[in-house]
């Protein structure tokens, strides 16, 4: 049973457009949320990460909001490029130890 | 990815047989862990390591067991490989606590035929 839900499973964008991905959780004890990025035939790597005490995060062209009382988050992808193609994977964390993830979402930008 | 290598990078095995994986990294990260991604599923925690000889079980342990006599290796086993193992292993490690993102390895695409 996946304890972060992730939406959509897959999407397509042009470029230059903006690319949302959603995710969901129930564990309140959750204070942790990253978000990772991989390219065919690599392993994921760290994006950006957020801790719920604030409701949004910007790096670069990458932005999360965290929306608290909804027990949701979601990555905007601005002026999507086609660099930008890889899966992406939402997680979470409650502990000290392991992390959480979402089922992944594979975004494909369109030239 | 630097820092983790992970052999072999591929490998096709018969049911029944058993198989190890080894995850090798540099950095001194106290935090390792096995990972399986198969599609609709993402990434899955088979086992993980929070120092040497210090293991514990993940969401999909049951087939599997692991191995850490030192702080740079970490073993994957699965006991007797079944179809249903046929997947990519991704092994990562982490330096400390858990606002430090993960390190991972390339990944092992194991096939069970």
């Amino acid at each position: 049973q996946q304890q972060v839900k992730q939406s959509p499973q897959s999407l397509i964008v042009q470029k230059g457009g903006i690319s949302i991905i959603n995710c969901a959780y129930e564990n309140t004890a959750f204070d942790y949320f990253p978000w990772y990025q991989q390219f065919p035939g690599k392993g994921p790597a760290l994006l950006i990460a957020i801790r719920p005490d604030v409701s949004e995060k910007k790096e670069g062209r990458f932005t999360i909001s965290f929306n608290k009382s909804a027990k949701q988050f979601s990555l905007h992808i601005m002026d999507s490029q086609p660099g930008d193609s890889a899966t992406y994977f939402c997680a979470a964390s409650d502990d000290d130890y392991k992390l959480s993830f979402g089922a992944g979402t594979t975004v494909t930008v369109r030239a | 990815d630097a820092g983790i290598t992970q052999s072999p990078r591929h490998k096709v095995t018969e049911t029944g047989t058993p198989v190890t994986l080894r995850c090798h990294q540099t950095e001194n990260h106290r935090y390792m862990y096995w990972y399986r991604q198969d599609p609709g599923h993402g990434l899955r925690l088979i086992h993980y390591s929070y120092g040497v000889k210090d293991t514990d079980k993940g969401e999909v342990s049951d087939g599997y067991s692991v191995s850490r006599s030192k702080t740079e290796d970490f073993l994957l086993t699965l006991e007797s490989a079944t179809s249903s193992q046929t997947s990519v292993y991704f092994c990562a490690a982490r330096q400390g606590a858990k606002g430090y993102g993960y390190t991972f390895g390339s990944g092992t695409r194991l096939t069970v035929v």
